[in-house]
């Protein structure tokens, strides 16, 4: 159990909706990273937040938003969803920003159907 | 931009043989990081690489840093159906950790 927790694990939802993926960092854990993982496909950086301040921005779609809250825990979320969004969506922690390891959450799986 | 490919996509390789994968940086590291990701998985940390030309061992698995730290290379001696999964390298870089493709093993039946 690496510590960072994410919900839910599944998600089914049709195209056009929107939904609000979670994520809980490991206790002590400052900054989050999302990232999207098609089938069978590597690691897309989505976005990374420290401390609640956005730091860096990858890939990400405009239909996709993410924040972090007071108490660490962040949120992703997913507008006008279509076909192709359908993939694994993972919540990594570490201590810091800096070159630090990250902690990865087991994913939540969305399907758009 | 940035980039750190990894090669190859796929390796099958026979129970008990051996399997590398291979990071190149089009730019110098400060560290890498190799990960690996279990079939229905999320990746788990393996390994941080610091010094230029650092060599670290884990059991079966060898991991390289290049000296001029903009290449890596992990290496499984004898591998076996544990070892399957996804391996990924991981570059940090300006502030960035730029993730390599990712390498997956297969072990044929």
């Amino acid at each position: 159990d690496s510590g960072v927790t994410q919900t839910p694990k599944h998600l089914i939802t049709a195209t056009g909706q929107r939904v609000t993926l979670r994520c809980s960092p490991r206790s002590g854990d400052l900054s989050v990273y999302w990232y999207q993982q098609s089938l069978d496909q590597g690691l897309q950086f989505l976005i990374q937040y420290y401390n609640g301040e956005e730091r860096a921005k990858g890939n990400i779609l405009e239909r996709f938003s993410a924040q972090q809250f007071p108490d660490l825990h962040s949120e992703l979320n997913l507008s006008s969803l279509e076909l192709g969004d359908s993939a694994l969506y993972f919540c990594a922690s570490s201590v810091v920003p800096s070159e630090n390891i990250q902690y990865f959450g087991a994913g939540t799986r969305l399907s758009v159907l | 931009g940035q980039q750190v490919m990894q090669i190859p996509q796929y390796q099958h390789v026979q129970e008990g043989e051996d399997f590398t994968t291979y990071c190149n940086s089009s730019t110098t590291l400060s560290n890498i990081q190799w990960y690996k990701q279990r079939p229905g998985g999320h990746p788990v940390f393996l390994i941080q690489l610091v010094k230029s030309g650092e060599v670290k061992k884990q059991k079966r698995l060898t991991f390289q840093f290049g000296e001029a730290k903009k290449n890596s290379s992990l290496h499984i001696t004898a591998t076996q159906t544990t070892d399957v999964g996804t391996y990924f390298c991981a570059g940090y870089s300006n502030y960035q950790l730029i993730w390599g493709a990712g390498t997956k093993l297969i072990i044929k039946p």
